[in-house]
């Protein structure tokens, strides 16, 4: 079945800090992937997304690139801010007949200090 | 568009009672999720309908459970009886293809 794994939080960091949030699948076909955010007390959010391979998805600072050699697409930003606190999700859909189905990684909690 | 909306944003209730949660998805949107969110299990998928009918509910924790979508503007999940162990952020979303857009939950509360 399709599946995704991120790294295991939470993550800690200092203002300005390089972020690096790991996140790998497991799929058959070609997926589309996705990260999203939660700020505290919403709702998730699309932050970006990537929907074949080599694409690079940008938002915000924010990107991943769609690795299908690795089965990866890691989410990076260069220089954190305190606002990007949240809990972040990497997500699949598989396409075909899932009827715009996600599947969600766990989560990983990021922590930005001033 | 105002979004997915959700309500109530917070629900308390006691143990055994009946709960109702709604969500009006965006205007357009064809398929609707509803999701549970809980530290110790994360978000997990409870069921989901395209064109207003469930296509998989397998992610319903048990028959206390129960979901309706009766028109493409509106759908509930409804518990009865509650249990504590139902406490949780529940979660609606809509979406056309991809991606989602969630509603902002409503922290359900049982004691």
């Amino acid at each position: 079945g399709n599946s995704v794994t991120q790294m295991e939080g939470p993550v800690t960091l200092s203002e300005e800090a390089f972020l690096t949030i790991n996140c790998t699948y497991t799929a058959t076909g070609y997926p589309s992937l996705f990260w999203y955010v939660q700020y505290p007390g919403e709702g998730l959010q699309l932050l970006l997304k990537a929907t074949k391979a080599d694409d690079k998805g940008s938002n915000k600072g924010f990107e991943a690139t769609y690795r299908k050699e690795t089965t990866s697409f890691h989410l990076e930003k260069g220089s954190v801010q305190v606002s990007d606190s949240a809990v972040y999700f990497c997500a699949l859909n598989a396409g075909g007949t899932s009827y715009g189905k996600l599947t969600f990684g766990q989560g990983t909690i990021l922590t930005v200090h001033p | 568009d105002a979004g997915v909306i959700q309500s109530p944003r917070h629900e308390v209730t006691e143990m055994g009672q009946e709960v109702t949660l709604r969500c009006k998805p965006i205007s357009g949107h064809n398929s609707l999720f509803w999701y549970r969110q809980t530290m110790m299990r994360g978000l997990e998928l409870l069921i989901y309908f395209n064109n207003n009918v469930p296509i998989d509910d397998s992610g319903m924790p048990e028959d206390r459970f129960s979901a309706k979508m009766p028109n493409a503007s509106f759908s509930t999940l409804k518990i009865q009886p509650s249990e504590p162990r139902d406490s949780a952020v529940y979660f609606c979303a809509s979406s056309f293809g991809q991606p989602y857009t969630f509603g902002s939950g409503t922290r359900l509360t049982v004691v």
